[in-house]
């Protein structure tokens, strides 16, 4: 399957801080990118879907100046935790599809995010 | 949005045995369930699909299968392996042009030797 590299894996931030996560395809054009957050032995959940070249749409309750979302080009995405806070930990994690609907999702390898 | 509920979240069957793991959804226009495993400290793999027009889908031991009407779809793993002790995680795509995946809260599947 397609690859898709999530950097770094961890983190660790103090408070007030900001900290870039970047999500690549490395074996295909990634149109859609999509970032998840999970909580421990929890499921993940959905913050918002990038689209290259536009606005990232993001999902009800997600803060969209903490976590600015860019996708510059069809291989980048990158999540920006702006003035991280310790509730901001957790493990995010990205996903890429290569476009139409109903195509498989790849999954980069996430990033544990400490904020300290 | 779409709303996935997963059951049970937490599993245990004898190696050998079947593991049968099911999720509903809201959303009557979501076209694509996709099922994922995720082993600890890994990212998520798909391990088999389903779309709206197919009723079951099997892949070796992995089997799933979708009711609409219902909107219930389930996983079915025969043959259990200590290998196949992971979470897995149900989805649900309304498969436009986002192809948003929506998940369900997983189930910790434990395969006893």
């Amino acid at each position: 399957g397609a690859v898709v590299s999530q950097h770094p894996s961890r983190v660790i931030c103090k408070s007030g801080t900001s900290v870039k996560i970047e999500c690549r395809s490395l074996d295909f054009q990634a149109t859609t990118m999509f970032w998840y957050r999970q909580f421990p032995k929890k499921s993940l959940m959905l913050m918002a879907t990038s689209n290259e070249g536009s606005k990232a749409t993001y999902e009800q309750g997600v803060e969209k100046d903490k976590f600015l979302i860019n996708h510059a080009s069809l291989t980048l995405s990158t999540l920006t935790v702006t003035s991280a806070h310790p509730e901001d930990s957790s493990f995010y994690i990205c996903s890429a599809t290569s476009g139409g609907a109903n195509t498989e999702a790849f999954f980069g390898q996430g990033t544990r995010l400490t904020v300290v | 949005g779409e709303n996935v509920e997963q059951h049970p979240s937490t599993l245990s069957v004898q190696e050998g045995d079947s593991a049968v793991i099911k999720c509903t959804y809201s959303d009557s226009a979501s076209n694509y369930f996709p099922w994922y495993k995720q082993e600890l400290g890994k990212r998520p793999q798909l391990i088999i699909d389903i779309r709206s027009n197919v009723g079951e889908k099997k892949d070796q031991r992995i089997a799933v299968t979708l009711n609409k009407t219902a909107k219930h779809f389930s996983l079915h793993i025969t043959e259990t392996q200590p290998e196949d002790s992971a979470v897995y995680f149900c989805a649900a795509s309304l498969g436009d042009t986002g192809n948003q995946f929506y998940f369900g809260t997983g189930t910790s599947l434990t395969v006893i030797p």
